[in-house]
C-alpha cells in the first residue's frame, strides 16, 4: 500500500499566520489526493481535491500544490474556523491512504 | 438535501459479526462511488473500502481485507459493510462518503457516522 507522510503532526500558529502543511506519498501517484479538515466530533470535510482544486464553498484562503510525491496545503490567512485537524488522501489506487494528520491549533 | 446515515453499529465480542447500513437521500445514488471511513477514539482517519457505482470495482483496506465486504443496492438507495471476524482494534466511529463526481473526485459528503466496539 502507498503509505502517506505527513507533516507536521501538529502546528501552534496565531489568527493571520500563513500555514503550509506537507504530504508526501512513497510513490508517484499523480495529483490524486486530497485533503480532508475535521474538527473535534465531526465528520472530515473536503477542502481540496485533485490536489489543487478548491472544493465549492471552501474560503479561498485555502489552496494545494503539488502533483506525484509531494503536496502542499496552504491556508494563506489562519482564521479561527481553520482550526481543526487536516488530513491528506491519496486516491490513486487501492488501498487508499491517509496521512497521520495534522492538529493546527492555537498559539 | 444530500444526506447520509449510517446505522448498525453496536457492541459486538471479537470474533463475531456485524453489518453497518448507509441510507443515502437527496441525490441520484446511483450514479457515485461510496466509501467507508473509520476513526479509532483518539486516532485518525482510516480508509476502509470503497465501491464503485456499479459494484464492479471494490477495494479494502490491507487491515480489513478478506474479513470485510461492502456492497450496495441502488434500487434501495444503501451502501453496507458486512464485517465479520471482528477484533478489538475494530473499534472505531464508522463514516460512509459519496465521492463528489462532476471532475470532484474526493469525497464530498459524509454521514455523522456509526459506532462500533469490539469488546468481550
Amino acid at each position: 500500500a502507498i503509505q502517506m507522510t505527513q507533516s507536521p503532526s501538529s502546528l501552534s500558529a496565531s489568527v493571520g499566520d500563513r500555514v503550509t502543511i506537507t504530504c508526501r506519498a512513497s510513490q508517484d501517484i499523480r495529483n490524486d489526493l486530497g485533503w480532508y479538515q475535521q474538527k473535534p466530533g465531526k465528520a472530515p470535510k473536503l477542502v481540496i481535491y485533485a490536489a489543487s482544486n478548491l472544493q465549492s464553498g471552501v474560503p479561498s484562503r485555502f489552496s494545494g500544490s503539488g502533483s506525484g510525491t509531494d503536496f502542499t496545503l496552504t491556508i494563506s490567512s489562519l482564521q479561527p474556523e481553520d482550526f481543526a485537524t487536516y488530513y491528506c488522501l491519496q486516491d490513486y489506487i487501492y488501498p487508499w491512504t491517509f496521512g497521520q494528520g495534522t492538529k493546527v491549533e492555537i498559539k | 438535501e444530500v444526506k447520509l446515515v449510517e446505522s448498525g453499529g453496536g457492541l459486538v465480542q471479537p470474533g463475531r459479526s456485524l453489518r453497518l447500513s448507509c441510507a443515502a437521500s437527496g441525490f441520484n445514488f446511483a450514479a457515485y462511488g461510496m466509501h467507508w471511513v473509520r476513526q479509532a477514539p483518539g486516532r485518525g482517519l482510516e480508509w476502509v473500502s470503497g465501491i464503485s457505482r456499479t459494484s464492479g470495482s471494490k477495494g479494502y483496506a490491507d487491515s480489513v481485507r478478506g474479513r470485510f465486504t461492502v456492497s450496495r443496492d441502488n434500487a434501495k438507495n444503501s451502501l453496507f459493510l458486512q464485517m465479520n471476524s471482528l477484533r478489538p482494534e475494530d473499534t472505531a466511529l464508522y463514516f460512509c462518503a459519496k465521492i463528489g463526481g462532476e471532475g470532484v473526485t474526493g469525497m464530498d459528503v459524509w454521514g455523522q457516522g456509526t459506532t462500533v466496539t469490539v469488546s468481550s
